[in-house]
Protein backbone atom coordinates (compact mmCIF):
# COMPACT_ATOMS: atom_id res chain seq x y z
CA UNK A 1 0.00 0.00 0.00
CA UNK A 2 1.29 3.53 -0.46
CA UNK A 3 0.29 5.05 2.90
CA UNK A 4 -2.47 6.97 1.09
CA UNK A 5 -5.24 8.58 3.97
CA UNK A 6 -8.45 10.57 3.29
CA UNK A 7 -10.63 12.77 5.57
CA UNK A 8 -12.94 13.33 6.55
CA UNK A 9 -14.06 9.19 5.79
CA UNK A 10 -18.03 10.38 5.87
CA UNK A 11 -19.29 13.44 5.73
CA UNK A 12 -22.76 15.36 5.69
CA UNK A 13 -23.52 18.38 4.46
CA UNK A 14 -25.86 21.22 3.61
CA UNK A 15 -26.48 22.83 -0.15
CA UNK A 16 -24.64 25.75 -0.32
CA UNK A 17 -21.40 25.28 2.18
CA UNK A 18 -17.58 24.75 1.18
CA UNK A 19 -16.50 21.35 1.71
CA UNK A 20 -13.03 20.77 1.80
CA UNK A 21 -11.47 16.98 1.24
CA UNK A 22 -8.13 16.15 2.43
CA UNK A 23 -5.91 13.80 0.95
CA UNK A 24 -2.16 12.31 2.45
CA UNK A 25 0.64 10.63 1.03
CA UNK A 26 3.57 9.51 2.82
CA UNK A 27 5.29 7.73 -0.64
CA UNK A 28 6.32 11.08 -2.05
CA UNK A 29 4.76 10.36 -5.27
CA UNK A 30 4.84 12.90 -7.79
CA UNK A 31 1.45 12.68 -9.04
CA UNK A 32 -1.91 13.13 -7.11
CA UNK A 33 -5.06 12.81 -8.02
CA UNK A 34 -8.99 13.32 -7.20
CA UNK A 35 -12.04 11.19 -8.70
CA UNK A 36 -15.74 11.02 -8.09
CA UNK A 37 -17.14 7.11 -7.90
CA UNK A 38 -20.99 7.38 -9.01
CA UNK A 39 -23.31 4.81 -9.80
CA UNK A 40 -23.83 3.91 -13.13
CA UNK A 41 -20.37 5.78 -13.85
CA UNK A 42 -16.79 4.89 -13.76
CA UNK A 43 -14.38 6.68 -11.50
CA UNK A 44 -14.08 10.20 -13.26
CA UNK A 45 -11.04 12.58 -12.86
CA UNK A 46 -11.79 15.60 -11.00
CA UNK A 47 -8.34 17.51 -10.80
CA UNK A 48 -4.61 16.14 -10.91
CA UNK A 49 -1.53 17.43 -9.51
CA UNK A 50 1.89 16.49 -11.15
CA UNK A 51 3.81 18.38 -8.58
CA UNK A 52 3.66 21.32 -5.46
CA UNK A 53 1.18 23.91 -6.55
CA UNK A 54 0.74 22.36 -10.42
CA UNK A 55 -2.88 21.34 -11.29
CA UNK A 56 -4.85 20.49 -14.11
CA UNK A 57 -7.96 19.95 -14.57
CA UNK A 58 -9.86 16.47 -15.06
CA UNK A 59 -13.38 15.81 -17.39
CA UNK A 60 -15.63 16.88 -14.01
CA UNK A 61 -13.65 19.52 -12.57
CA UNK A 62 -16.37 22.47 -12.68
CA UNK A 63 -17.95 23.01 -9.14
CA UNK A 64 -14.04 21.80 -7.90
CA UNK A 65 -10.78 23.62 -6.78
CA UNK A 66 -7.74 21.82 -5.62
CA UNK A 67 -4.41 23.30 -3.76
CA UNK A 68 -1.06 21.67 -3.16
CA UNK A 69 0.99 23.12 -1.18
CA UNK A 70 3.33 19.97 0.00
CA UNK A 71 3.89 17.25 -1.78
CA UNK A 72 2.32 15.17 0.48
CA UNK A 73 -0.99 16.79 0.84
CA UNK A 74 -3.71 17.18 -1.82
CA UNK A 75 -7.17 19.10 -1.14
CA UNK A 76 -10.13 19.18 -2.99
CA UNK A 77 -12.92 21.96 -2.08
CA UNK A 78 -16.21 22.17 -3.26
CA UNK A 79 -16.51 25.65 -4.05
CA UNK A 80 -20.39 26.01 -2.57
CA UNK A 81 -22.15 22.24 -2.23
CA UNK A 82 -25.26 20.99 -4.18
CA UNK A 83 -26.95 18.13 -4.78
CA UNK A 84 -25.34 16.47 -7.78
CA UNK A 85 -21.88 16.77 -5.67
CA UNK A 86 -23.22 13.71 -3.80
CA UNK A 87 -20.80 11.20 -4.21
CA UNK A 88 -17.67 8.87 -3.16
CA UNK A 89 -14.43 10.90 -3.27
CA UNK A 90 -11.06 9.12 -4.36
CA UNK A 91 -7.69 9.79 -3.64
CA UNK A 92 -4.71 8.44 -6.18
CA UNK A 93 -1.56 8.77 -6.31
CA UNK A 94 1.43 7.40 -8.93
CA UNK A 95 5.18 7.79 -9.52
CA UNK A 96 4.48 8.92 -13.07
CA UNK A 97 1.28 9.56 -15.24
CA UNK A 98 -0.13 6.81 -17.00
CA UNK A 99 1.25 4.57 -14.27
CA UNK A 100 -0.32 2.40 -11.38
CA UNK A 101 -2.20 4.41 -9.11
CA UNK A 102 -2.40 4.01 -5.38
CA UNK A 103 -5.74 4.30 -3.75
CA UNK A 104 -6.76 6.36 -0.55
CA UNK A 105 -10.36 4.40 1.22
CA UNK A 106 -12.36 7.08 -0.25
CA UNK A 107 -14.57 10.02 1.73
CA UNK A 108 -18.45 9.28 1.33
CA UNK A 109 -20.10 12.71 1.08
CA UNK A 110 -23.83 13.67 1.38
CA UNK A 111 -24.99 16.78 0.53
CA UNK A 112 -28.20 17.74 1.84
CA UNK B 1 -20.66 4.75 -25.91
CA UNK B 2 -18.30 4.81 -23.26
CA UNK B 3 -14.41 4.32 -24.30
CA UNK B 4 -14.15 1.24 -21.96
CA UNK B 5 -17.06 -1.41 -21.84
CA UNK B 6 -16.92 -4.06 -19.69
CA UNK B 7 -18.88 -7.19 -19.59
CA UNK B 8 -20.71 -8.74 -17.93
CA UNK B 9 -21.92 -6.51 -15.49
CA UNK B 10 -22.84 -8.65 -12.61
CA UNK B 11 -21.96 -12.29 -12.18
CA UNK B 12 -22.47 -14.76 -9.61
CA UNK B 13 -20.06 -18.09 -9.97
CA UNK B 14 -20.04 -21.10 -7.73
CA UNK B 15 -16.73 -21.62 -5.67
CA UNK B 16 -14.52 -23.33 -7.72
CA UNK B 17 -15.59 -21.83 -10.63
CA UNK B 18 -13.52 -20.47 -13.76
CA UNK B 19 -14.62 -16.68 -14.16
CA UNK B 20 -13.60 -14.52 -16.96
CA UNK B 21 -14.45 -10.89 -17.17
CA UNK B 22 -14.33 -8.98 -20.45
CA UNK B 23 -13.18 -5.16 -21.37
CA UNK B 24 -13.38 -3.68 -24.17
CA UNK B 25 -11.63 -0.27 -25.54
CA UNK B 26 -12.28 2.18 -28.55
CA UNK B 27 -9.04 4.43 -28.15
CA UNK B 28 -5.83 4.21 -28.53
CA UNK B 29 -3.81 3.52 -25.17
CA UNK B 30 -0.42 2.81 -24.17
CA UNK B 31 -1.20 0.39 -20.88
CA UNK B 32 -4.48 -1.09 -19.66
CA UNK B 33 -5.23 -1.65 -15.76
CA UNK B 34 -7.03 -3.93 -13.84
CA UNK B 35 -7.88 -3.06 -10.30
CA UNK B 36 -10.61 -4.68 -7.73
CA UNK B 37 -12.74 -2.90 -5.46
CA UNK B 38 -13.62 -4.52 -2.29
CA UNK B 39 -17.20 -4.96 -0.84
CA UNK B 40 -15.69 -2.03 1.78
CA UNK B 41 -15.20 0.52 -0.54
CA UNK B 42 -11.20 0.11 -1.25
CA UNK B 43 -9.83 0.00 -4.30
CA UNK B 44 -6.37 -2.07 -5.29
CA UNK B 45 -4.49 -1.82 -8.37
CA UNK B 46 -4.09 -5.67 -10.29
CA UNK B 47 -2.45 -5.38 -13.16
CA UNK B 48 -0.99 -2.90 -15.32
CA UNK B 49 0.02 -4.75 -19.11
CA UNK B 50 0.15 -3.60 -22.60
CA UNK B 51 0.84 -6.67 -24.18
CA UNK B 52 0.70 -10.54 -23.74
CA UNK B 53 -0.63 -11.73 -20.09
CA UNK B 54 0.36 -11.65 -16.72
CA UNK B 55 -0.42 -13.64 -13.83
CA UNK B 56 -0.69 -13.38 -10.32
CA UNK B 57 -1.58 -16.38 -8.19
CA UNK B 58 -4.93 -17.39 -9.54
CA UNK B 59 -5.11 -14.03 -11.56
CA UNK B 60 -4.69 -14.08 -15.21
CA UNK B 61 -4.89 -11.20 -17.41
CA UNK B 62 -4.64 -10.80 -21.11
CA UNK B 63 -4.71 -7.94 -23.94
CA UNK B 64 -4.99 -8.25 -27.65
CA UNK B 65 -4.11 -4.85 -28.65
CA UNK B 66 -5.15 -5.63 -32.50
CA UNK B 67 -8.79 -6.20 -31.22
CA UNK B 68 -8.92 -3.47 -28.21
CA UNK B 69 -9.90 -6.43 -25.77
CA UNK B 70 -8.58 -7.52 -22.53
CA UNK B 71 -9.81 -10.36 -20.39
CA UNK B 72 -9.45 -11.07 -16.32
CA UNK B 73 -9.67 -14.58 -15.51
CA UNK B 74 -10.03 -16.31 -11.92
CA UNK B 75 -9.54 -19.62 -11.66
CA UNK B 76 -10.47 -22.15 -8.48
CA UNK B 77 -12.91 -18.93 -7.55
CA UNK B 78 -13.14 -18.68 -4.14
CA UNK B 79 -15.96 -16.31 -2.10
CA UNK B 80 -13.23 -13.96 -0.99
CA UNK B 81 -13.13 -13.22 -4.49
CA UNK B 82 -16.23 -11.16 -4.68
CA UNK B 83 -15.70 -7.61 -5.18
CA UNK B 84 -16.01 -5.23 -8.35
CA UNK B 85 -13.21 -5.54 -11.20
CA UNK B 86 -12.88 -2.52 -12.83
CA UNK B 87 -10.69 -2.29 -16.01
CA UNK B 88 -9.08 0.93 -17.10
CA UNK B 89 -6.58 2.24 -19.56
CA UNK B 90 -4.07 4.86 -19.61
CA UNK B 91 -4.94 6.79 -23.46
CA UNK B 92 -5.20 10.51 -24.22
CA UNK B 93 -2.13 12.69 -22.15
CA UNK B 94 -1.77 9.25 -20.19
CA UNK B 95 -5.15 9.70 -18.18
CA UNK B 96 -7.01 7.04 -16.99
CA UNK B 97 -10.54 5.98 -18.62
CA UNK B 98 -12.28 3.41 -16.23
CA UNK B 99 -15.15 1.29 -17.33
CA UNK B 100 -18.18 1.13 -15.04
CA UNK B 101 -16.96 -2.60 -13.00
CA UNK B 102 -18.32 -6.22 -12.95
CA UNK B 103 -19.63 -7.20 -9.81
CA UNK B 104 -18.84 -10.62 -8.91
CA UNK B 105 -20.35 -12.63 -6.17
CA UNK B 106 -18.72 -15.72 -5.73
CA UNK B 107 -20.64 -17.99 -3.94
CA UNK B 108 -19.87 -21.54 -1.34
Amino acid sequence: DAGITQSPRHKVTETGTPVTLRCHQTENHRYMYWYRQDPGHGLRLIHYSYGVKDTDKGEVSDGYSVSRSKTEDFLLTLESATSSQTSVYFCATSTDLGREQYFGPGTRLTVT
Amino acid sequence: KNEVEQSPQNLTAQEGEFITINCSYSVGISALHWLQQHPGGGIVSLFMLSSGKKKHGRLIATINIQEKHSSLHITASHPRDSAVYICAVTGTASKLTFGTGTRLQVTL
